[in-house]
């Protein structure tokens, strides 16, 4: 067990619908990130906050966007859902600005 | 463009055996190379990093070798145990704003035999 906790664990959508993902992360860690991994594209990098702001953007759609409350959890929310969007999500985090990331064991997300 | 990449998908090997998994990189820019090991339905979890200063580390069985001029890393496991069997992969970064910002490769599938 990581300490990283992310819901839903499974959801099934529909294209052109929105989605929100929720990640809590290690109790102390500030950093949190979300990476995306799809059959054909691997783990892919999104984007990071750290103590609730925005550190660092991977190849984030500009349909994604997520944020970092004050309590530290993080929310990826995905709207205008396309199949292509179907993928693992998994959300990290760490105490500080380091390679070495928690990663929860991630939301699955279909899109029909 | 795939700046980590893992060219083999898959390696088998015997129980007690050394395992070798590569990883090459093109992107000189990458300072801070790392390993992680992921289970079916679990995070990926991290087992050990080296930064560009150094070529090599080592962390009780496994050991990671860089080799800057060739843009190439690889993980040892020595001894194999069948509990090793996961997919590996190889993730990069660049110092400055985050090191959490890691490029991966698309992983190697271990299996280790009994």
């Amino acid at each position: 067990d990581s300490g990283v906790t992310q819901t839903p664990k499974h959801l099934i959508t529909a294209t052109g619908q929105r989605v929100t993902l929720r990640c809590s992360p290690r109790s102390g860690d500030l950093s949190v990130y979300w990476y995306q991994q799809s059959l054909d594209q691997g783990l892919q990098f999104l984007i990071q906050y750290y103590n609730g702001e925005e550190r660092a953007k991977g190849n984030i759609l500009e349909r994604f966007s997520a944020q970092q409350f004050p309590d530290l959890h993080s929310e990826l929310n995905l709207s205008s859902l396309e199949l292509g969007d179907s993928a693992l999500y998994f959300c990290a985090s760490s105490p500080g600005n380091t390679g070495e990331l928690f990663f929860g064991e991630g939301s699955r997300l279909t899109v029909l | 463009d795939q700046q980590v990449k893992q060219n083999s998908p898959s390696l088998s090997v015997q129980e007690g055996r050394i395992s070798i998994l590569n990883c090459d990189y093109t992107n000189s820019m990458f300072d801070y190379f790392l390993w992680y090991k992921k289970y079916p339905a679990e995070g990926p979890t991290f087992l050990i990093s080296i930064s560009s200063i150094k070529d090599k580390n080592e962390d009780g069985r496994f050991t990671v070798f860089l080799n800057k001029s060739a843009k190439h890393l690889s993980l040892h496991i020595v001894p194999s145990q069948p509990g090793d069997s996961a997919v590996y992969f190889c993730a990069a970064a660049t110092g400055g704003t985050s090191y959490g910002k890691l490029t991966f490769g698309q992983g190697t599938i271990l299996t280790v035999h009994p």
